[in-house]
């Protein structure tokens, strides 16, 4: 059974300061997903990484996969506070684009 | 260009009874997934349809099932509701492509109280 574990579960930072979130699955895939999602709002697509060494940025934002580490990282640079929210990644294990597994999420709070 | 949509946006429920909760997907999109997502928790996966089949089904009692419409949109019943059921239902679409990341793009949610 695939498990998708997110480290830290909750993280408060100081705005300017630089934090990176970790995402570690367990078994090989190499579809990896991370999604924003405000206090109850859905779920915002943020970056879609489809290969070993992917790195994607989006303003203060970058994510990278490592499939061999089965390891993706979300990095974030000089946090503001609209970047408080919750954080998943989520992993598409069958490579098929049917069922991802998402897991337990970051929160960030950012503080001023 | 519409995204995806759902309805109800919050339904309340006692146990025992049945709910249906509806989904539009995201124009061009002909794949439906559905998730359940407790509160303070990552979503779960429930099933995908597409072309009308249930094509994958995540690990939840047979006390959930669902439908696709010609359409593509598509349908969650829930029969015999617990209270454990209590849950942001969210829909997701997307495009099937074979060989591709499919992006799964997530509608608004329906928050389901079972009382």
């Amino acid at each position: 059974e695939l498990k998708v574990e997110q480290n830290p579960l909750f993280l408060s930072m100081q705005e300017g300061k630089n934090y990176t979130i970790y995402c570690n699955y367990s078994t090989t895939s190499d579809r990896l997903y991370w999604y924003r999602q405000d206090p109850g709002k859905s779920l915002e697509s943020l970056f879609v990484l489809l290969s070993n060494g992917a790195v994607k940025q989006e303003g203060r934002l970058m994510a990278s996969l490592d499939t061999k580490a089965r390891l993706s990282t979300l990095h974030i640079t000089a946090a503001v506070h609209d970047l408080s929210a919750t954080y998943f990644c989520a992993v598409d294990a069958n490579n098929a684009g049917n069922m991802l597994t998402f897991g337990g999420g970051t929160r960030l709070m950012v503080k001023p | 260009d519409a995204g995806v949509t759902q309805s109800p946006t919050h339904l309340i429920k006692t146990r025992g009874q049945q709910v249906t909760l509806r989904c539009s997907p995201k124009s061009g999109h002909d794949t439906v997934s559905w998730y359940q997502q407790a509160l303070g928790q990552g979503p779960q996966f429930i099933f995908q349809y597409y072309e009308e089949e249930e094509r994958q089904r995540g690990n939840f009692p047979d006390r959930f099932s669902g439908h696709q419409f010609p359409n593509y949109s598509s349908e969650l019943n829930v029969n015999a509701l617990l209270l454990g059921d209590s849950a942001l239902y969210l829909c997701a679409s997307s495009l099937a492509r074979r060989g591709h990341g499919v992006e799964q793009f997530f509608g608004p949610g329906t928050r389901l109280t079972v009382l």
